[in-house]
C-alpha cells in the first residue's frame, strides 16, 4: 500500500465550477500538509501549507484536513482554465522537515 | 534570475555518456534537494544537503554523484545512466529543515533528461 493515495485523473470541469481534489494517507504521524500546483514543463510551485487537522482558505483555494479519517482536500471555486494543472499532495511528520512524501498528482482541466 | 533555475532544461544522453545537472537557489535558503519525478508515480526524494553536508542518500545508484559546493549551488553528475533513468529532475530548495514547523521547499522547473 502506497503512503499517500492520490487519484490521477484526469479531471474534467467546465469554468466556475468548483473542483475537489483529494489525497488520503497511512501514516499517522504526518501532521504537515501541502498541495503543490505543476504547470506543464514547469517544477511544482507551493499553493498551500496547513498544519494538522482543520481548514485554511487563500483566495480561491480552501485546504482541508481531517486526521481521524487520514484525508486531506483542496477546494478550488470558481475555477479558471489557468488553473489547469496537475495538483500535488505533499506531506510530512514533525521529525523530517526534509522528507516530503507525494502523491503522484491529480491532472485537471478547466474548459471554456 | 530569482527563485531556482536549473541547467540544462533538457537532456539527451547515450548511455556511456557522463553529464552533469546545475541549480542554483536565489533564496538565501541553507538546504538544497535533488528530486526524481517520473510519470504516473510520486515525487522521489533521491539527496538532501543541509549547510552543505549531505544528510540523505535515499538509496540512490551510484550513477548519479551529488555535489554541493556551496549553499547556493547544487549539482548532480549522471555517468553511465540506464534508460530506465528517464526523467524529470527536480531541485528544491528550503530555508532550514532544523525549523520542522515553518520549513517549506521551493522547486525549480526541472531538467527533463532523456537516455537513449
Amino acid at each position: 500500500q502506497k503512503e499517500v493515495e492520490q487519484d490521477p485523473g484526469p479531471l474534467s470541469v467546465p469554468e466556475g465550477a468548483i473542483v475537489s481534489l483529494n489525497c488520503t494517507y497511512s501514516n499517522s504521524a504526518f501532521q504537515y500538509f501541502m498541495w503543490y500546483r505543476q504547470y506543464s514543463r514547469k517544477g511544482p510551485e507551493l499553493l498551500m501549507y496547513t498544519y494538522s487537522s482543520g481548514n485554511k482558505e487563500d483566495g480561491r483555494f480552501t485546504a482541508q484536513v481531517d486526521k481521524s479519517s487520514k484525508y486531506i482536500s483542496l477546494f478550488i471555486r470558481d475555477s479558471q482554465p489557468s488553473d489547469s494543472a496537475t495538483y500535488l499532495c505533499a506531506m510530512r511528520s514533525t521529525g523530517t522537515a526534509s522528507k516530503l512524501t507525494f502523491g503522484t498528482g491529480t491532472r485537471l482541466q478547466v474548459t471554456l | 534570475e530569482t527563485g531556482v533555475t536549473q541547467t540544462p532544461r533538457h537532456l539527451v544522453m547515450g548511455m556511456t555518456n557522463k553529464k552533469s545537472l546545475k541549480c542554483e537557489q536565489h533564496l538565501g535558503h541553507n538546504a538544497m534537494y535533488w528530486y526524481k519525478q517520473s510519470a504516473k508515480k510520486p515525487l522521489e526524494l533521491m539527496f538532501v544537503y543541509n549547510f552543505k553536508e549531505q544528510t540523505e542518500n535515499n538509496s540512490v545508484p551510484s550513477r548519479f554523484s551529488p555535489e554541493c559546493p556551496n549553499s547556493s549551488h547544487l549539482f548532480l553528475h549522471l555517468h553511465t545512466l540506464q534508460p530506465e533513468d528517464s526523467a524529470l529532475y527536480l531541485c528544491a530548495s528550503s530555508q532550514n529543515p532544523n525549523s520542522v514547523s515553518t520549513d517549506t521547499q521551493y522547486f525549480g522547473p526541472g531538467t527533463r533528461l532523456t537516455v537513449l
